[in-house]
């Protein structure tokens, strides 16, 4: 079947303005991740959705930082106000349950200029 | 304290080696562990859960030490697919149960 997608796959954009990130999950799967990823570095947890329970929303560096998963499904990133530090890969994951295992997309590589 | 460390690497070892790596954690309610490998550029993937008695999957050994908190995987007979960072993973027993990954320790074998 298949995995979790993830658009688009690449991003430049201007310091300053705002960018959508969305991700498919694997149909059925309860539990949708965000992390980030900088050029050599670990992965970041940024946001978590369960189920219908409320977003940890932890990871979150900043209130420009936002997410939304509609339906429980369908996820959107948004970042208001983009500054250079916030370029980097932003992955997804989706897993069947809350310790499951994760299903990655192949991540959205964001360059902000 | 991070909550999961890694040794980064990376490891260079010649193929046929073995190589070892471990990985602490500091929440000691903690219940799963996984280990994922994440090629340059690519999404982690999942490579082994590890399970309290150990578990082994052909040349990849996974073990648990709970007293230690500490996790080990052990690769035997290195291949030359087998370069890449490889993430160690743990539950944490918190805002829900959402796993916390490592950094990753990188892994280069050479011809």
């Amino acid at each position: 079947g298949a995995g979790v997608s993830q658009s688009p796959s690449n991003k430049v954009t201007e310091k300053g303005k705002d960018v959508e990130l969305r991700c498919d999950p694997i149909s059925g799967h309860t539990a949708l991740y965000w992390y980030r990823q900088s050029l050599g570095q670990g992965l970041e947890f940024l946001i978590y959705f369960q189920g219908n329970s409320a977003p940890d929303k932890s990871g979150l560096p900043s209130d420009r930082f936002s997410a939304e998963r509609t339906g429980g499904s369908v996820s959107t990133l948004t970042i208001q106000r983009t500054q250079q530090e916030d370029s980097a890969v932003y992955l997804c994951a989706s897993s069947a349950g809350r310790v499951d295992t994760q299903y990655f997309g192949p991540g959205t590589r964001l360059t902000v200029l | 304290r991070k909550e999961v460390e890694q040794d980064p690497g990376p490891f260079n070892v010649p193929e046929g080696a073995t190589v070892a790596f471990n990985c602490t954690y500091s929440n000691s309610a903690s219940q799963s562990f996984f280990w994922y490998r994440q090629d340059c550029r690519k999404e982690p993937k999942l490579l082994m859960s590890v399970y309290s008695s150990g578990n082994e999957d052909g040349r990849f050994t996974a073990q648990l030490n709970r007293a230690s908190q500490y996790i080990s995987l052990l690769i035997r007979d290195s291949k030359l697919s087998d370069s890449a960072t490889y993430l160690c993973v743990v539950e944490k027993k918190s805002s829900g149960d959402k796993l916390t990954f490592g950094t990753g320790t990188r892994l280069a074998v050479r011809p």
